[in-house]
């Protein structure tokens, strides 16, 4: 089984909808992320928690809010979608170490028409 | 400002051919910088870590390397395969802050028979 799990895999909807992307890990990390990548723009941080309790803004947090509903669990929401989210989302999990190596989930393909 | 700039953005080589990706970053104070390779479809996956004291490291037929006075790292491919054909993701981690991993946009590097 995969470490680090998103859902869904695919998703198209409207402007102006509500979307939940989820993540969940059984890596046993602290630290959660989601990421959005886009072509030429690279991966860029909209939200991180660095426990159940701790929620931080990215460089790119503005229409995005998130929950961390667990150790596991960390998801992404969109309140009202536009088409300029249309992008690849990526969740992660790091643990607290000097590494800090990023462990992603396969992606979340996000379009918004 | 902290910034990681990768070059170049794409390359296409032959098979059994060896290629040499470049990342230049402004990330101060340095803490380690890794290589990440993201197929086409899925999650990056780290493929190396270079701390401030290291100058080479191999990983099979990849090897990476740093020079921390100049900023500048590189990732040589030797002999590569089809399977190489993936974006390759630099990412520079910094002493401080919460928020301190720098990401690269990638090279994009396609094998071709």
């Amino acid at each position: 089984d995969a470490d680090v799990t998103q859902t869904p895999r695919n998703r198209i909807t409207k402007t102006g909808k509500r979307i939940m992307l989820e993540c969940s890990q059984t890596k046993g990390h602290d630290r959660m992320y989601w990421y959005r990548q886009d072509p030429g723009l690279g991966l860029r941080l909209i939200y991180y928690s660095f426990d159940v309790k701790d929620i931080n803004k990215g460089e790119i947090s503005d229409g995005y809010s998130v929950s961390r509903q667990a150790q596991a669990k960390f998801s992404l929401s969109l309140e009202s979608a536009i088409p300029n989210q249309t992008a690849l989302y990526f969740c992660a999990t790091s643990d607290s170490g000097p590494d800090n190596e990023q462990f992603f989930g396969p992606g979340t393909r996000l379009t918004v028409l | 400002k902290n910034q990681v700039e990768q070059s170049p953005q794409s390359l296409i080589i032959l098979e059994g051919k060896n290629c040499t990706l470049q990342c230049n970053y402004t990330v101060s104070p340095f803490s380690n910088l890794r290589w990440y390779k993201q197929d086409t479809g899925r999650g990056p996956v780290s493929l190396t870590i270079m701390t401030f004291s290291e100058n080479t490291k191999s990983n099979g037929r990849y090897t990476a390397t740093l020079d921390a006075d100049t900023k500048q790292s590189s990732l040589h491919i030797t002999a590569s395969q089809l399977s190489d054909s993936a974006s390759y993701i630099c990412v520079v981690r910094a002493l401080t802050g919460a928020n301190n991993l720098f990401f690269g946009t990638g090279t994009r590097l396609t094998v071709i028979p």
